[in-house]
């Protein structure tokens, strides 16, 4: 398994502030993902990472961008926080074992946004 | 268009046999993956089928057909560790997944 870890777990702040959610994985997958879920429903992709200097929009971007410097580090940054991005954060990558793409995730941020 | 679906909640027993059903439609398919989540944490990894029939892995064995866009996750011998909600998942053309809303189970003594 893939050992994915994402900071802060638990955020709270005001409307307006910028704000970075960190993701680093340790073992060289390639691909990365950022995901937004709500308590009870499905992930949407927001972002993700074929590799180093690579980054592409998912279904739900946001207004949220993130960068590809490093392998192993992969951070989400919300240029203003709005109250709509109150959610739940999954940073994920993949590996082709057991098989092609099964995603690992990370433990997730919670986010609110006052 | 791409689609998928999955009931929002389902109950059992401890110690019973439950089936959580997922359907999808899709032009590209590249297998179909089931994950376990628990409340507050992240999904993990279960199964993934992209031939038909059924892949057994101890107590949960994931079956699919791809000419009916359906899958199905069978549990065993539930235990109460086994609440949380089961995310089916399908892999489209792209490589991309794009899942369901889970299915949150509940366990009863």
């Amino acid at each position: 398994e893939a050992d994915i870890y994402q900071t802060p777990r638990y955020l709270v702040i005001g409307t307006g502030k910028k704000i970075t959610l960190e993701c680093s994985q340790t073992m060289g997958h390639d691909k990365m993902y950022w995901y937004q879920q709500d308590p009870g429903m499905e992930l949407h992709l927001i972002h993700y990472s074929y590799g180093v200097n690579s980054t592409e929009k998912g279904d739900l971007s946001s207004e949220s961008t993130v960068s590809r410097i490093r392998t192993e580090h992969f951070p989400l940054t919300l240029e203003s926080a709005r109250p709509s991005h109150t959610s739940q954060y999954l940073c994920a990558s993949s590996s082709p074992k057991p098989v092609e793409e099964t995603q690992y995730f990370g433990p997730g941020t919670r986010l609110l946004v006052l | 268009g791409q689609n998928i679906d999955q009931p929002t909640e389902m109950t059992a027993t401890e110690g019973a046999i439950v089936q959580i059903n997922c359907t999808y439609q899709t032009s590209g398919f590249n297998g179909l993956f089931w994950y376990q989540q628990h409340a507050g944490e992240a999904p993990t990894f279960l199964s993934y089928n992209v031939l038909d029939g059924l892949e057994e892995k101890g107590r949960f064995s994931s079956f699919l057909s791809r000419s009916k866009g359906y899958s199905y996750l069978l549990l065993k011998e539930l235990q109460m560790k086994d609440s949380a909600s089961y995310l089916c998942a399908f892999m489209d053309s792209n490589y991309q997944l794009i899942w369901g809303a889970g299915t949150k189970l509940i366990i009863k003594p």
